[in-house]
């Protein structure tokens, strides 16, 4: 069976400190990945998302990177942090190649707090 | 482009009580449905979906939604709720290339 990993599960760091989260998926070739933030009482904000190794779209401007350096690795950078930056970041991953018209599988969350 | 809403960002309900959980949404193409869950701290569950067929959905646990083309809506809806549907809920909308979250629903279940 598909598993996602993402980790950490909560991380605190200063403002301007680089960041680095990952997330892994298992038991699935060539995912469709994501990453969302999750801001209270705002829903779910797309960040990334990538079709393939080293494919990857940016959904909003901000002061977040992602890469995909494996086929079943995502990874959400910063290379400094701001306090509106804090929020709960997921990972998830979809089917291909029918992508979003079937359900997203979502990683346990990072809560990050900048500080 | 498309949007999903939800109109209610708390609804709390007496354990037994019916509830209903309301999903709007526009899109310029036909779209498909999701419901999901969110419990504390966790990541997002699927509960239902909604893909073609019969309008209304079920998820095993005992909740619903019905799909309405007219109206845009895919309201979800459960006769008798638990404390353990605490919960937060999201309606989301696929146009084929990319999945929309609406800004979710808590629902919280008193004793």
């Amino acid at each position: 069976s598909q598993t996602i990993h993402q980790w950490p599960a909560t991380l605190v760091q200063p403002v301007g400190s680089p960041l680095s989260l990952e997330c892994t998926v298992e038991g699935t070739s060539n995912p469709n990945l994501y990453w969302y933030r999750q801001a209270a009482g705002r829903g779910l904000q797309l960040l990334f998302y990538s079709v393939g190794i080293g494919q990857i779209s940016s959904e909003v401007p901000q002061n977040l990177s992602a890469s995909r350096p494996q086929d079943r690795q995502f990874i959400l950078s910063s290379k400094k942090l701001l306090l509106s930056d804090s929020g709960f970041y997921l990972c998830a991953w979809s089917v291909r190649p029918t992508g979003l018209n079937t359900e997203a599988f979502f990683g346990q969350g990072t809560r990050l707090t900048v500080v | 482009a498309q949007s999903v809403t939800q109109l209610d960002s708390q609804v709390p309900v007496f354990e037994e009580a019916p509830v209903e959980l309301r999903c709007n949404y526009s899109s310029s193409v036909s779209v498909y449905l999701f419901w999901y869950v969110q419990y504390p701290n966790q990541g997002l569950q699927l509960l239902l979906k909604y893909l073609s067929g019969s309008t209304l959905v079920k998820s095993i646990n005992g909740f619903e939604a019905e799909f309405n083309k007219s109206q845009t809506s895919f309201h979800l809806r459960k006769p008798s709720v638990h404390i353990s549907d605490t919960a937060e809920y999201f309606c989301a909308v696929s146009d084929h290339t990319q999945l929309t979250f609406g800004s979710g629903t808590q629902l919280t279940v008193l004793p």
